[in-house]
């Protein structure tokens, strides 16, 4: 079983639909929790990052953390073309990073 | 300009060849990373280094070796390379003072293929 476990999609959805992302894991000394973005053929950047359970929110993003679960999820509001890509989770405890496969995410018009 | 790049973009390469992808950075970042991606399996670490002197092993560090240059400059090398190592690489930069390794900043990637 992986540490991470992420859907790889794709995901389909309308321009203005809500994304619905998510990773589980299996690891509960995971502490740090972070959201990637990569375009097609450009590197992961870094899109949210939170170390505690609850929601973090950031313009249409918002993070969500449930350690009891270990469950993480990212929602992207009033989805854009432009936020068609691939989306990373990575999870951290110490010096471990661990990254999901990612999710491939697109937006039609 | 891009902050960490990395060079050559693609590279194709034969069975049993010696290659060496290159990275550089102008971050000012001491600490850097070399990942290995392929379809699904997310990103892997392959070597890392939190100071010119220091070089330390990752999950999948066979079948590769890394020299860090100078602060700005960590280059991987596949000595004799293997049709399983044709994957994209990633080098990536972080520094404690912006959060800690766990920010990284990636560069676009060498897309290598072994034949």
């Amino acid at each position: 079983q992986k540490e991470v476990e992420q859907d790889p999609g794709p995901l389909s959805v309308p321009e203005g639909a809500i994304v619905s992302l998510n990773c589980t894991y299996s690891n509960s000394a995971f502490q740090y929790f972070m959201w990637y973005r990569q375009y097609s053929r450009k590197g992961p950047e870094l899109l949210m990052y939170t170390y505690s359970s609850g929601n973090k929110e950031d313009g249409r993003f918002t993070a969500q953390v449930d350690k009891s679960s270990k469950y993480i999820s990212l929602f992207i509001r009033d989805s854009q073309p432009s936020d068609s890509a691939t989306y990373l989770c990575a999870i951290a405890a110490g010096n471990k990073l661990t990254f999901g496969g990612g999710t491939r995410v697109l937006v039609k018009p | 300009d891009a902050d960490v790049t990395q060079t050559p973009r693609n590279r194709i390469t034969k069975t049993g060849k010696r290659i060496m992808l290159e990275c550089s950075q102008t971050k000012g970042h001491d600490r850097m990373y070399w990942y290995r991606q392929d379809p699904g399996l997310g990103l892997r670490l392959i070597y890392y280094s939190f100071d010119v002197k220091d070089i330390n092993k990752g999950e999948i560090s066979d079948g590769y070796s890394v020299s860090r240059q100078a602060q700005a400059k960590f280059s991987l090398s596949l000595e004799s390379a293997i049709p399983n190592q044709t994957a994209l690489y990633f080098c990536a930069t972080s520094d404690p003072s912006e959060g800690g390794y766990e920010k990284l900043f990636f560069g676009s990637g060498t897309q290598l293929s072994v034949l």
